[in-house]
């Protein structure tokens, strides 16, 4: 069926360092992808997405790419901060219902 | 000016209660959802509806009832209420396929 799958965290990182969460996915048809940031006892909010095929997301220096021959979405960012510590959940959506299937989050702690 | 908000943030109650969580969007957007966060932070859709039309309805017990007066409100009723019911509810709004979904700050029940 329909899943994302993201890597597991705890991910640990001292500041600046450089940080990739990996997301595959398994859809039927041609799914738009997405990354959201949810902060402690917020809601999430959409950090980046890409539509197509080879599309490249990115929003305050995070990235990811649009892989359909890995069905690939990885997170990457050059230069963590603290502020960064967060989870992060990969999701992929679509079809007529605009249905949005997530990952299990990843959870990242950025140290000083 | 909050774009979607729910009510109550947080709500506290003892088995076997009724109680509702509220939803407003002020995005003028067409769909609305709600998705159960639990304590792993898995993110699970519960209901969507597209201009108060039900257009998804996962499998969820039927002591959950969602009502949609109009297409900027989605309102969840929950029946006697159950302590497997305890998690976080999010709220999201969206415009379409490939804008992804503004989320709610979310309501934290606890069902004692």
């Amino acid at each position: 069926g329909n899943s994302v799958t993201q890597m597991e965290g705890p991910v640990t990182l001292s500041e600046e360092a450089f940080l990739t969460i990996n997301c595959t996915y398994t859809a039927t048809g041609y799914p738009s992808l997405f990354w959201y940031v949810q902060y402690p006892g917020e809601g999430l909010q959409l950090l980046l997405k890409a539509t197509k095929a080879d599309d490249k997301g990115s929003n305050k220096g995070f990235e990811a790419t649009y892989r359909k021959e890995t069905t690939s979405f990885h997170l990457e960012k050059g230069s963590v901060q603290v502020s960064d510590s967060a989870v992060y959940f990969c999701a992929w959506g679509g079809g007529a219902t605009n249905k949005l299937i997530f990952g299990t989050g990843t959870l990242l702690a950025v140290q000083p | 000016d909050t774009a979607v908000s729910q009510t109550p943030k947080y709500l506290v109650t003892q088995m076997g209660n009724d109680k509702s969580i509220k939803c407003e969007q002020n995005l003028g957007h067409d769909t609305m959802y709600w998705y159960k966060q639990d304590s792993k932070k898995f993110l699970k859709i519960m209901f969507s509806y597209n201009n108060k039309e039900l257009i998804i309805n996962e499998t969820v017990p039927n002591r959950f009832s969602p009502k949609s007066p109009d297409k900027a409100h989605l309102n969840l009723h929950i029946n006697s209420l159950e302590l497997g019911d305890s998690a976080v509810y999010f709220c999201a709004s969206s415009p379409g396929n490939n804008y992804g979904y503004t989320f709610g700050s979310g309501t934290r029940l606890t069902v004692v």
